[in-house]
């Protein structure tokens, strides 16, 4: 069935760093993607989203990038810090409303 | 961004009684609502979409019998978990949409831990 899912379920960087989270998807009809960040307890966060006729899109310190090709997805973070600790999560809209979760990457941070 | 709030935080019930769960739109007209369920160490599964007025869509799986959803009002949606159980313990995590259309971004609430024993 439809899925997103994560190549790595934990990431481990030094502070400063950059992070990347990688992330795929299933279905080819999807167009929109979203990354979100969830800390212990919480509801998720939102940080990008993209489209299908994008193939990157960059915020404050974090870019997307969207590989349709392959259907791929991934979540740079620049320059690391201790309060990007969190579950990142990769989902997807599937028939136009419905937000689909992939597996999750918890992101560590060293001091 | 938009605001979404759920009530309670954190609730603890006995097996056997039911659990209501509110979401709440604060500052816009959640024209969709969503529910999702988290178990530890899981990502978030899609429970139910509900539109104001009308039935809520179930996801396969999930027993719209036990999960009764009601979207009243542009502004609220609640879940009752009805004759709860100890595996119905969850993380339950609402979100909202402001628009009619597809592919927009959608506001989560905080989430609900309820805990049945």
């Amino acid at each position: 069935g439809e899925s997103v899912g994560l190549h790595l379920p934990t990431l481990s960087v030094q502070e400063g760093d950059n992070s990347i989270i990688n992330c795929a998807y299933s279905n080819s009809a999807s167009d929109y993607f979203i990354w979100y960040k969830q800390e212990s307890g919480k509801g998720p966060q939102f940080i990008i989203d993209i489209r299908s006729n994008m193939d990157k899109r960059q915020g404050q310190r974090v870019t997307v990038l969207l590989n349709k090709t392959v259907k791929h997805l991934s979540l740079q973070i620049a320059a690391t810090q201790p309060g990007d600790s969190a579950v990142y999560f990769c989902a997807e809209n599937t028939g136009g409303f419905k937000t689909i979760f992939g597996a999750g990457t918890r992101l560590f941070v060293k001091a | 961004g938009a605001v979404v709030s759920q009530h309670p935080s954190w609730v603890i019930c006995k097996s056997g009684t039911s659990v209501k769960i509110e979401c709440r739109s604060l500052d816009f007209q959640a024209t969709t609502m969503f529910w999702y369920r988290q178990f530890p160490k899981q990502s978030l599964m899609l429970m139910a979409t509900s539109n104001e007025g009308s039935k809520a869509t179930y996801e396969q799986g999930v027993e719209k019998d036990k999960f009764l959803i009601n979207h009243a009002s542009l502004t609220l949606s609640t879940l009752t978990v009805t004759s709860a159980h100890p595996e119905d313990s969850s993380f339950y995590i609402c979100s909202a949409t402001g628009t009619a259309n597809a592919n927009t971004e959608a506001f989560f609430g905080q989430g609900t831990r309820l805990t049945v024993v």
